[in-house]
Parts: structure tokens; C-alpha cells; sequence
């Protein structure tokens, strides 16, 4: 069965950065591509980006960029979202997500979430 | 903010039917770009609810139903079970953001 595992909550001060992992098992990782999305607190969806597990090919969302570096180890078969510079509004549940394509891509699997505190 | 809207939340009773309704623009589902929706627990991660506008992943129930038409995107849950309480999101793409999300509707069974 598919299943996306994630690394575990963290806190980080203002200004520091923050590297949240997440590893496919159930399915070929380099056969499909990951999204990150996040979610504050009480707040809806945001989309932040992709990566091919195959080719490492990035695609971030406008205001992430420049902020936002999404990368895979293939030898370990797990991919990486790595946010520079946190602020408060950068607290949140970080969701990696499986894209399945049937005439378009739309995330089929979803990891269980790991939250990321920023707080002085 | 978001560029596809919704309503911030409906009510039905048990049995009843609701409709969440999903606006866009001629730039995300008015450009022809699917519609996907996803429906979130409390405290779990999304799941998703409907594919390509009106596709329903096995184990779905019928229940669920979407349909797109011009710049809008709908969900019909036909008779509304308590378990059916949650937060639904649309989802599609737009030709300037890539990827976006819906602002997210709350489905209260009455």
C-alpha cells in the first residue's frame, strides 16, 4: 500500500531554517512527482511547490521563491523540503503529496504532516 | 488569498443534499483546467474526494458528486451523513500560479 512518511514536528527561532523530509514506500519513487502544500493554523491550503523524483526537476509557487528548495536522495528514496528565513507566518502542518495524472495531476497520497513552530 | 473562491461554510441536516460551490477565472478553470476536490477530517491530512472535475476514486461514495461549467466548479453531497463533516477544498491550476487551492468550505451536519 502507498504510504508518504514524514519527519517529525519542529520548532525553529525567526531567521533559521527548516528541512522536513518525506519518504514514499508502496511505488515506484522516481515514477511520480511530489508536492509540498502547508497549512496554518485554522487556515486553508497552500500550494508551495514540486519536484520530479526522477529528474529533480522544481517547480515553486511564486512567493516561495527564492525561499524554497525542494530536493531527493534517490539512493534513500526520499525527498526533501527545505524553507529558509522562518517567520511566525511561516507556522504550520507541511503536507508532501503524491501526483497522480489522469488528464490532469491531482494528489492521490498525502503524508500524515509535520508541523513546523516558529517561535522566539 | 487565494484565487478560487468559496463559500465559508453550508449546513444540511441528515439526508439532505448541499452543494459547495468553487469561482475562478478565465485564468485557472475558465482556461479548461480540471477541477479536483478534496475533502479533510479534523486533524488527519486531505484525502481526495473527486478527480477531473466529476471522477471519484474507488472507495468513494456516490454520494459525492462534481461538475464544472465555465469559470465555476461544483460538489453535491447527496444525502449527508454525520461522518461527512468536515473541510472541503477545489483545487486547479492557473496559468500564472501554477497549483491552487480553494480558500475551503466547512460542511456542518446539523
Amino acid at each position: 500500500q502507498v504510504q508518504l512518511v514524514q519527519s517529525g514536528a519542529e520548532v525553529k527561532k525567526p531567521g533559521a531554517s527548516v528541512k522536513v523530509s518525506c519518504k514514499p514506500s508502496g511505488y515506484t519513487f522516481t515514477g511520480y512527482y511530489l508536492h509540498w502544500v502547508r497549512q496554518a493554523p485554522g487556515q486553508g491550503l497552500e500550494w508551495m511547490g514540486y519536484i520530479s523524483p526522477n529528474s529533480s526537476v522544481t517547480k515553486y509557487a511564486p512567493r516561495f521563491q527564492g525561499r524554497v528548495t525542494m530536493t531527493r536522495d534517490t539512493s534513500i528514496t526520499t525527498a526533501y523540503m527545505d524553507l529558509s528565513r522562518l517567520t511566525s507566518d511561516d507556522t504550520a502542518v507541511y503536507y508532501c503529496a503524491r501526483a497522480t495524472f489522469s488528464k490532469s495531476y491531482y494528489l492521490d497520497y498525502w503524508g500524515q504532516g509535520t508541523l513546523v513552530t516558529v517561535s522566539s | 488569498q487565494s484565487v478560487l473562491t468559496q463559500s465559508p461554510s453550508v449546513s444540511g441536516a441528515p439526508g439532505q443534499r448541499v452543494t459547495i460551490s468553487c469561482t475562478g477565472s478565465s485564468s485557472n478553470i475558465g482556461a479548461g483546467y480540471d477541477v479536483h476536490w478534496y475533502q479533510q477530517l479534523p486533524g488527519t491530512a486531505p484525502k481526495v474526494l473527486i478527480y477531473g472535475n466529476n471522477n471519484r476514486p474507488s472507495g468513494v461514495p456516490d454520494r459525492f458528486s462534481g461538475s464544472k461549467s465555465g469559470t465555476s466548479a461544483s460538489l453535491a453531497i447527496t444525502g449527508l451523513q454525520a461522518e461527512d463533516e468536515a473541510d472541503y477544498y477545489c483545487q486547479s491550476y492557473d496559468r500564472s500560479l501554477s497549483y491552487v487551492f480553494g480558500t475551503g468550505t466547512k460542511v456542518t451536519v446539523l
